[in-house]
């Protein structure tokens, strides 16, 4: 019964490689994020998509993809994976655009050698 | 885009104490809401402050909205070993956009 699930936890993967990393969520909410962590704890927004529309685009390289098939689900693609990637990636949502309070998945840690 | 001041960054504590932590902002704010990450854990909801000099309290935690709407603080006191992880404060921008402080990462001393 977890409200936001993400897959894998953990994603451990050599530069120029491909991968994606999923997340769900069971709240019935409209609204989806993409957040980066990285080593010194700093979040920064990424994505949002609103009813699987995409809104918010923050200056993130074009290898990063979110696709939303449908307004409970939103992935990520990355595309010739970078060391600088290296960092935990965190997916939320909110009930719709205009509530606040964001509801957090469990972080997938992506360390790419 | 609108940007948040935490401080301090670290914040070393005896088990027992009290401590502070600010959240200052150059612009006034519509609201702030204040998280908390455990290590290895993800960002939890704690509060939502909207109104100015609005004060609100759980348990051991206050948090206090600044008269001018441009702060914030979080007060523990009586500090314990489960208040150990990061506090950020965050604010919104256009388009629900959430800004995140830097966080001030708490490690408690038993």
């Amino acid at each position: 019964d977890t409200a936001v699930s993400q897959t894998p936890k953990y994603l451990v993967t050599q530069m120029g490689n491909d991968k994606s990393i999923k997340c769900e969520q069971n709240l019935g909410h409209d609204t989806m994020y993409w957040y980066k962590q990285d080593s010194k704890k700093f979040l920064k927004i990424m994505f949002s998509y609103n009813n699987k529309e995409l809104i918010i685009n923050e200056t993130v390289p074009n290898r990063f993809s979110p696709k939303s098939p449908d307004k409970a689900h939103l992935n990520l693609h990355i595309n010739s994976l970078e060391l600088g990637d290296s960092a935990v990636y965190f997916c939320a949502s909110t009930l719709d655009l205009s509530t606040d309070t964001q509801y957090f998945g469990p972080g997938t840690r992506l360390t790419v050698l | 885009g609108q940007q948040v001041m935490q401080i301090p960054q670290y914040q070393h504590v005896q088990e027992g104490e009290d401590f502070t932590t600010y959240c200052n902002s150059s612009t006034t704010l519509s609201n702030i809401q204040w998280y908390k990450q455990r290590p290895g854990g993800h960002p939890v909801f704690l509060i939502q402050l909207v109104k100015s000099g609005e004060v609100k309290k759980q348990k051991r935690l206050t948090f206090q909205f600044g008269e001018a709407k441009k702060n914030s603080s979080l007060h523990i006191t009586a500090t314990q070993t489960t208040d150990v992880g990061t506090y950020f404060c965050a604010v919104k921008a256009a388009g629900n956009k959430l800004t995140f402080g830097g966080g001030t990462r708490v490690l408690v001393k038993p």
